[in-house]
């Protein structure tokens, strides 16, 4: 069984458009995060959620919105998607601070 | 907020060489040190993490080393294999959230 799976695994659309990725984590962990990879293969945090509550929020546009149904699932729900936005997208979890982080496969939005 | 330097960006090695990436942390604060490797086009996958009670991890052919008053963590391959050939992360974080702050990468190359 994977850990911590995504959908969909390939995303094309084009510029303008709302777009939503799914995460699902059967570890039972707490935390959940999404993680944007650019070109260069720099991966930056985005958001992360403890519980269902929002714990971490960095600089992203009002654009996304990630959303916790309960500790199992984080969305992520992106509007008016921009060329800018072509990267790929992760999903991990963790079981409480300073615990290792298990990642899904990614999500590799692609804009036109 | 923390910042966490990597390199070199690249490395190449021959097969049964020895391959050492180095990073380096701005927040003393932080107490733990995972590693990630990434195979391309998959996740990031732990492959071995260190805390700041500790100086040195070994894990078969890896090994990571730490100190705390240089801030600076370094991993180690040793007997290198043609399947190690992936980009390597480092990342930090402290206790007081959940936090992962990653370095931007090695590509490690390891010619057969």
């Amino acid at each position: 069984d994977t850990a911590v799976s995504q959908t969909p695994k390939y995303l094309v659309t084009q510029m303008g458009n709302d777009k939503s990725i799914k995460c699902e984590q059967n570890l039972g962990h707490d935390t959940m995060y999404w993680y944007k990879q650019d070109s260069k293969k720099f991966l930056k945090i985005m958001f992360s959620y403890n519980n269902k509550e929002l714990i971490i929020n960095e600089t992203v546009p009002n654009r996304f919105s990630p959303k916790s149904p309960d500790k199992a699932h984080l969305n992520l729900h992106i509007n008016s998607l921009e060329l800018g936005d072509s990267a790929v997208y992760f999903c991990a979890s963790s079981n409480q601070v300073n615990q290792p982080q298990h990642f899904g496969d990614g999500t590799r939005l692609s804009i036109l | 907020g923390e910042n966490v330097e990597q390199h070199p960006s690249t490395l190449s090695v021959q097969e049964g060489d020895s391959a050492v990436i180095k990073c380096t942390y701005s927040d003393s604060a932080s107490n733990y040190f995972p590693w990630y490797k990434q195979e391309l086009g998959k996740r990031p996958q732990l492959i071995i993490d260190i805390r700041s009670n500790v100086g040195e991890k070994k894990d078969q052919r890896i090994a990571v080393t730490l100190n705390k008053t240089a801030k600076h963590f370094s991993l180690h391959i040793t007997e290198t294999q043609p399947e190690d050939s992936a980009v390597y992360f480092c990342a930090a974080s402290k206790g007081s959230n959940y936090k992962l702050t990653f370095g931007k990468g090695t590509l490690l190359t390891v010619n057969p």
